[in-house]
């Protein structure tokens, strides 16, 4: 079946640096990937979303890669704002076909000031 | 708001008690879901309706039993829980399942459950 890997558990860095996320998947060729922000307590909140033929999308200081080669995807946050703190999920569509989601555990991205 | 309600946002119930989760989406959408959040676990889904049809079951247990009277609402009956299934329960519902939307969902502020 297939597997999720988001790189850390957790991330600290410096207000104004650029956060990068990693999310790794096998054992499945996806056609799109999304990208999800959790608050703590709350519901995640959909980000952006790639498909297998775009190799980067961009939203504002958001920037996603996905490469289907490498069975990966980055996420990166540039001019980090303590306000970015959040845990960041990667979802892809599920194997049993295109109607759910299989999301990554996360990474709690902690933006210092 | 994401156009998802879910209520009641906190629930403490008894193992042998029998309870039931309310979702409501204010979206049009078709799809609904329920899924399961444990501490550092993945968002593991549950069930899945399109049209107010159930179309997957994670291989769930029968104490969780759902129920999607129509396209807007859905409900989590509960009953003789187990501690274990502590957790945050998250309603999400998208357009549909099909192409060229992707499948981006929306998801309810969730209940935090907990089972004595």
């Amino acid at each position: 079946s297939q597997k999720i890997e988001q790189n850390s558990e957790a991330l600290n860095i410096q207000e104004g640096k650029t956060a990068t996320l990693t999310c790794n998947y096998t054992n499945y060729s996806p056609a799109y990937l999304q990208w999800y922000r959790q608050d703590p307590g709350r519901g995640p909140v959909f980000l952006l979303l790639i498909r297998e033929n775009e190799k980067e999308k961009r939203k504002e200081r958001l920037k996603v890669t996905f490469d289907t080669t490498l069975k990966q995807s980055l996420f990166h946050i540039t001019a980090s704002q303590p306000a970015d703190s959040a845990t960041y999920l990667c979802a892809l569509e599920g194997d049993t076909g295109r109607r759910a989601l299989t999301f990554g555990s996360g990474t709690r991205l902690q933006v210092q000031p | 708001e994401t156009g998802v309600t879910q209520t009641p946002r906190h629930l403490v119930m008894g193992m042998t008690n029998k309870k039931s989760l309310k979702c409501e989406q204010h979206l049009g959408h078709n799809a609904m879901y329920w899924y399961k959040q444990s501490a550092k676990k993945p968002l593991e889904l549950m069930f899945v309706y399109s049209l107010e049809e159930r179309v997957e079951n994670n291989s769930v247990p029968s104490r969780f039993s759902p129920e999607c009277p129509n396209s807007s609402h859905l409900f989590l009956h509960l009953h003789t829980l187990q501690p274990e299934d502590s957790a945050l329960y998250l309603c999400a519902s998208s357009q549909d399942i099909a192409e060229p939307h992707g499948n981006e969902q929306f998801f309810g502020p969730g209940t935090r459950l907990t089972v004595l």
